[in-house]
């Protein structure tokens, strides 16, 4: 079985500064990864995805997140954090062949300015 | 537009009171899922469909029961709710197989539930 660790539960980080969210995950086989974003009282947006091939993908609103197979790693990163990034942050897994997607806990950015 | 629509939004019921939520997609997906999320523990698989007919138990299935008629539709029934069931629900649906875009969910806006 499969699962997925977020180091954090809560980030809080200033207006302007970098941030990292970090995402661990377990499973003996390939893996299709993902990070989802919820805004308050809304549903699940997805930030961006890695299938295969260059292990650093970029998704929207700036955010980017690099695979690290033997670390098993998948961490989300931005190099400059706005208060509308406040939100809450799923990592999620997903087993080749197979459909069901396993996520994290999740990690609350806090953004203040 | 592609989307997974989720009815209601928001319920209020009483223990014991059946229940059903509603999830559409039109964009022909083979699988759908059920997730509710908690605080503190994420979204966690409830049921899901590979198609028509064919549904099996995620990680919390107790409670809820799910039936897949129609390739767009998959509800979520809750026959005796109880307050623990207390969630956000959300449908999901992919096209499960094939080609990069097919890996990413869909989701719906969410079902808040409160059962007192």
């Amino acid at each position: 079985a499969q699962s997925v660790t977020q180091l954090d539960s809560q980030v809080p980080v200033f207006e302007e500064a970098p941030v990292e969210l970090r995402c661990n995950y377990s499973s003996s086989v390939s893996v299709y990864l993902f990070w989802y974003v919820q805004y308050p009282n809304q549903g699940l947006q997805l930030l961006l995805k890695y299938l295969s091939g260059s292990t650093l993908v970029k998704g929207i609103n700036g955010f980017e997140a690099e695979f690290n197979k033997s670390q098993t790693s998948f961490h989300l990163r931005k190099p400059s954090v706005h208060i509308s990034d406040t939100a809450e942050y799923f990592c999620a897994v997903r087993r080749g062949g197979y459909s069901t997607l396993t996520f994290g806990k999740g990690t609350m950015l806090l953004v203040s300015p | 537009e592609a989307q997974v629509t989720q009815n209601p939004r928001y319920l209020i019921t009483v223990t014991g009171k059946k229940l059903t939520v509603t999830c559409s997609q039109n964009m022909n997906h083979e699988y759908m899922s059920w997730y509710r999320q908690d605080p503190g523990l994420g979204l966690r698989q409830i049921y899901y469909s590979m198609n028509v007919e064919v549904t099996d138990k995620g990680d919390v299935p107790e409670g809820y029961k799910v039936s897949r008629k129609e390739k767009r539709n998959f509800p979520l029934i809750l026959e005796s709710p109880s307050p623990n069931q207390t969630s956000l629900y959300f449908c999901a649906s992919t096209s499960g197989t094939g080609g990069e875009d097919s890996y990413g969910y869909t989701f719906g806006s969410g079902t808040r539930l409160t059962v007192v």
